[in-house]
């Protein structure tokens, strides 16, 4: 079956634009996660939703960055004011459910770069 | 906060060779899951093995096996008869079963499987 999709692939925006990056977790998958890898470091957590709501959202860097799982599928991430520190390869994972015993399938990511 | 330290930037060995990639963590808790996961170019983070804390055996996958010592905090990987296909980054990721559901990962270790 599919697995996780992310759109765009690459993104390329202006210092002080607006982007969304959307996340298609793999059908059925009630757990999704957003993690941000920046060049030569591991991914770092930004947020998760349980179902349609926001289960913790602890790594969100400030308050430019918003997500939402309206219907509990799709994930959006907004980035407003994008600086050019947010650039970096955005991951999105999803999983059955949370708990560490569900494992997490990860799409292939979306680099953003800011000029 | 629980952090994961991968030592070595990168590593490199011949085909068919073994290879062992180290791993430490820190954490409180008592009972957590450990993983390993592999990055190849085209940035889809796949997941190779992973270890529950409680569990004394060893996680073993295949050609990939893991040296759990819980006491040391320690989580090895070993890749027996290593293949060109390996080649990738490789990182160790922690997540807590009780608390906060989120992977902590390392930074990584760059792996060359050389012909």
């Amino acid at each position: 079956g599919a697995g996780v999709s992310q759109t765009p692939s690459n993104k390329v925006t202006e210092k002080g634009k607006y982007v969304e990056l959307r996340c298609d977790p793999i059908s059925g998958h009630t757990a999704l996660y957003w993690y941000r890898q920046s060049l030569g470091q591991g991914p770092e957590f930004l947020i998760y939703f349980q179902g349609t709501g926001a289960a913790d959202d602890s790594g969100l860097p400030n308050d430019r960055f918003f997500a939402v799982r309206p219907e509990g599928s799709v994930s959006t991430l907004k980035i407003q004011r994008t600086e050019r520190g947010d650039s970096a390869v955005y991951l999105c994972a999803s999983s059955l459910g949370v708990g560490a015993w569900n494992e997490q399938f990860f799409g292939p990511g979306t680099r953003l770069t800011v000029l | 906060a629980q952090t994961v330290t991968q030592s070595q930037p990168e590593m490199s060995v011949q085909e068919a060779e073994t290879v062992t990639l180290s791993c430490t963590y820190d954490t409180s808790e008592s009972n957590y899951y450990l993983f390993w996961y592999k990055q190849p170019p085209s940035r889809q983070m796949i997941l190779v093995i992973r270890q529950e804390a409680y569990k004394q055996q060893n996680a073993t996958e295949n050609r990939f096996s893991v040296n759990f010592q819980k006491a040391a905090k320690s989580f090895s990987l070993k890749i027996s008869d290593s293949q060109l296909g390996d080649t990738a980054m490789y990182f160790c990721a922690f997540m807590e079963i009780q608390g906060a559901q989120k992977l902590v990962f390392g930074q990584g270790t760059r792996l060359t499987i050389n012909p």
